[in-house]
């Protein structure tokens, strides 16, 4: 079946411009994270979501960082006033539930200039 | 310290050897652990889970040591296609539950397999 989507995959923006980032998991998978990795570096917990409960902020670095899942299933994540310290590859993963295995997908490399 | 942490390499292992490296984390209430393999500019996708009387899949076998909070990863009759990065994963399960399922990174652990 379909793995993990995001789009878009390449996004080339100004300093200071917002960007949205979207994430469509894999059908029925009920959890879904955001992670971001920065080049020749390790992967970077954001955000989590599981099911209808209150997602886990914890990893998201400012407030200039947000993250929504409209009915339990797509995600976007919205970088406000984008920095150059902000391009990274940002991955999105699901899974079927809390502590299964998790799926990634292509990441969407950002590039602030 | 970092929670979770990797020799970064490259180990740069001939065709045909065998090739061994650890990861090391932090916090003792760490309970699930995982090699996942990450080619450039690519996804991370799951190698294997680690079980705490170790496993082997194939070449490839995973050791945890609890009393040492380490993971190791053994890759057998390395071959050309085994080039890559592995990144050791950990999750912990706080006795309240809060963070979830919230997977910890390594920086990797790259392989290079040569001719």
């Amino acid at each position: 079946g379909a793995g993990v989507s995001q789009s878009p995959s390449n996004k080339v923006t100004e300093k200071g411009k917002d960007v949205e980032l979207r994430c469509d998991p894999i059908s029925g998978h009920t959890a879904l994270y955001w992670y971001r990795q920065s080049l020749g570096q390790g992967l970077e917990f954001l955000i989590y979501f599981q099911g209808n409960s209150a997602p886990d902020k914890s990893g998201l670095p400012s407030d200039r960082f947000s993250a929504e899942r409209t009915g339990g299933s797509v995600s976007t994540l919205t970088i406000q006033r984008t920095q150059q310290e902000d391009s990274a590859v940002y991955l999105c993963a699901s899974s079927l539930e809390v502590q299964e295995t998790q799926y990634f997908g292509p990441g969407t490399r950002l590039l602030v200039l | 310290r970092k929670e979770v942490e990797q020799d970064p390499g490259p180990f740069n292992v001939p065709e045909g050897a065998t090739v061994a490296f650890n990861c090391t984390y932090s916090n003792s209430a760490s309970q699930s652990f995982f090699w996942y393999r990450q080619d450039c500019r690519k996804e991370p996708k799951l190698l294997m889970s680690v079980y705490s009387s170790g496993n082997e899949d194939g070449r490839f076998t995973a050791q945890l040591n609890r009393a040492s909070q380490y993971i190791s990863l053994l890759i057998r009759d390395s071959k050309l296609s085994d080039s890559a990065t592995y990144l050791c994963v950990v999750n912990i399960h706080p006795a309240i539950k809060a963070a979830g399922n919230k997977l910890t990174f390594g920086g990797g652990t790259r392989v290079l397999v040569k001719p």
